[in-house]
């Protein structure tokens, strides 16, 4: 089955900073990559989504960049705020598939 | 807006107990699933179901059992609970392949 390893586990950046948070998919049939952000004590929401036919996404001060030959996909926040600090999830899937696959999280602390 | 409904928040059940994990969703999903939340493991899919009394193991279905009745209903069920299974329990439903999941607000549950 499909597995996502995803990186760093933590990540602490100053306010104002970028955040980049890294994932890789082993299923080369996988097609839709979403991304989740779950504050503390609250259930996991959708941010941002990209599927295979491009290359990158964005959403205000959030982007996701998708390398299909080497099957791994990245969030990137920008101008990042004391808001965003959650644990965030990459996940994946593939069209004949109707569960998504999970990375294992990570804990982005934006520090004032 | 979607809304996955879970009927506990915190539950503590005792070794060996059967345990029963209601969730409710209102956006007539067909797909719904339970997934288990441990630090550093991300989200782990414990079962899934696709229609009322069809279902599919996840990555880590021992000692777990799910049940659909109606399409709206999914609940999972801990035969006889043990301390290896106190965990957050997050169930969620989605649309068709390859969608984004809508996730309830979680489980807490401690079995000592």
């Amino acid at each position: 089955g499909e597995n996502v390893e995803q990186h760093p586990s933590t990540l602490s950046v100053q306010e104002g900073d970028s955040a980049v948070i890294k994932c890789t998919y082993s299923d080369s049939a996988s097609n839709y990559f979403p991304w989740y952000k779950q504050e503390l004590g609250k259930r996991p929401q959708l941010i941002i989504d990209i599927r295979s036919n491009v290359g990158e996404k964005k959403d205000q001060r959030i982007a996701v960049t998708l390398n299909k030959t080497a099957k791994h996909f990245s969030l990137h926040i920008t101008e990042t705020q004391p808001e965003d600090s959650a644990v965030y999830f990459c996940a994946a899937s593939k069209g004949s598939a109707r569960q998504l696959t999970f990375g294992s999280g990570t804990q982005l602390t934006v520090l004032p | 807006d979607v809304k996955v409904t879970q009927s506990s928040r915190y539950l503590v059940k005792r070794t060996g107990e059967k345990v029963f994990l209601e969730c409710v969703q209102d956006m007539d999903h067909e797909n719904m699933f339970w997934y288990r939340q441990d630090p550093g493991l991300g989200l782990r899919l414990i079962y899934f179901s696709y229609d009322v009394k069809m279902k599919e193991k996840g990555d880590i279905p021992e000692g777990y059992s799910v049940s659909r009745e109606k399409k709206e209903r999914f609940s999972l069920i801990l035969e006889s609970a043990s301390t290896n299974q106190t965990s957050m329990y997050l169930c969620a439903s989605s649309l068709g392949y390859g969608a984004e999941a809508f996730f309830g607000q979680g489980t807490r549950l401690t079995v000592v």
